[in-house]
C-alpha cells in the first residue's frame, strides 16, 4: 500500500520558520494537502492541492512541492500553531495520510 | 456555513457492531464532486481513513478495513451512516466525518470540513 512518510517531530522558535516534508512514492503526480490538529479540536485543512490555501488560514502557512516531497512551511511561526500536522494523498481510490508530524514551538 | 456532527454510542463491546451517524447542516449532501468520509484516530496514533461514500451510494474504502465497514447515506435526512463490525480494543479512537472532495480521474482530493469527532471506546 502507498505510504506518505513524514518527520516525527520539529522544532522551531516562535516567529521563526517551521517546514514539515512529506514525502512518498511519485508524489509529484499526485496533489497533498495538509491538516492541523490542535488537542481537543477538529482537524482544519491549511493547504490543499500542494499549495492553495483555503479561506480563512493564515498567510503564514504555505505549500510547496519538490519531485516526490510537499513541504507546509509557516512564516512567523506562533504558539498558537504547535500542533499535529498531517499530509494526505490519494492513490489508487483510498485517502492515505503521513504518519503526522508534531510541531514544538519553543 | 456546512456543519457535519457525529452521534452514536461512546461504548461498544468486542465482537459487536459500531455504528455511528453523520448529519450534514448548512448545506446540501447531493453534490456531484462531494463525498462524504469517515475517518478515525485512536488514542496516541495517526489518522486512518475508513472510507467515503457520495450521495448516490457510490464508495470507497480501505482496504485494511474494507471486510468489516459498511457506509450508507440517506439523503432525505442529509446524514450517512458508518457499521464496522466484530470490533476489537484496536478500534478505540475518535471517529470524524468530513466532507470528502473527490472526483473520479482526478488527484485533487481533500477532507473539509470535520466533524468535531466522538470518541468510541471498545471495551466489555
Amino acid at each position: 500500500s502507498y505510504e506518505l512518510t513524514q518527520p516525527t517531530s520539529v522544532s522551531v522558535s516562535p516567529g521563526q520558520t517551521a517546514s514539515i516534508t512529506c514525502s512518498g512514492d511519485k508524489l509529484v503526480n499526485k496533489y497533498v494537502c495538509w491538516y492541523q490538529l490542535r488537542p481537543g479540536q477538529s482537524p482544519l485543512m491549511v493547504i490543499y492541492q500542494d499549495k492553495k490555501r483555503p479561506s480563512g488560514i493564515p498567510e503564514r502557512f504555505s505549500g510547496s512541492t519538490s519531485g516526490n516531497t510537499a513541504t507546509l512551511t509557516i512564516s512567523g511561526t506562533q504558539a498558537l500553531d504547535e500542533a499535529d500536522y498531517y499530509c494526505q494523498a490519494w492513490d489508487s481510490s483510498a485517502v492515505v495520510f503521513g504518519g503526522g508530524t508534531k510541531l514544538t514551538v519553543l | 456555513q456546512l456543519q457535519l456532527r457525529e452521534s452514536g454510542p461512546g461504548l461498544v463491546k468486542p465482537s459487536e457492531t459500531l455504528s455511528l451517524t453523520c448529519t450534514v447542516s448548512g448545506g446540501s449532501i447531493r453534490r456531484d464532486i462531494y463525498y462524504w468520509g469517515w475517518i478515525r484516530q485512536p488514542p496516541g496514533k495517526g489518522l486512518e481513513w475508513i472510507g467515503s461514500i457520495n450521495y448516490s451510494g457510490s464508495t470507497y474504502y480501505n482496504p485494511s478495513l474494507k471486510r468489516r465497514v459498511t457506509i450508507s447515506v440517506d439523503t432525505s435526512k442529509s446524514r450517512f451512516s458508518l457499521k464496522l463490525n466484530s470490533v476489537t480494543a484496536a478500534d478505540t479512537a475518535v471517529y470524524y466525518c468530513a466532507r470528502h472532495y473527490a472526483i473520479v480521474g482526478d488527484y485533487n482530493n481533500w477532507l473539509d470540513p470535520w466533524g468535531q469527532g466522538t470518541l468510541v471506546t471498545v471495551s466489555s
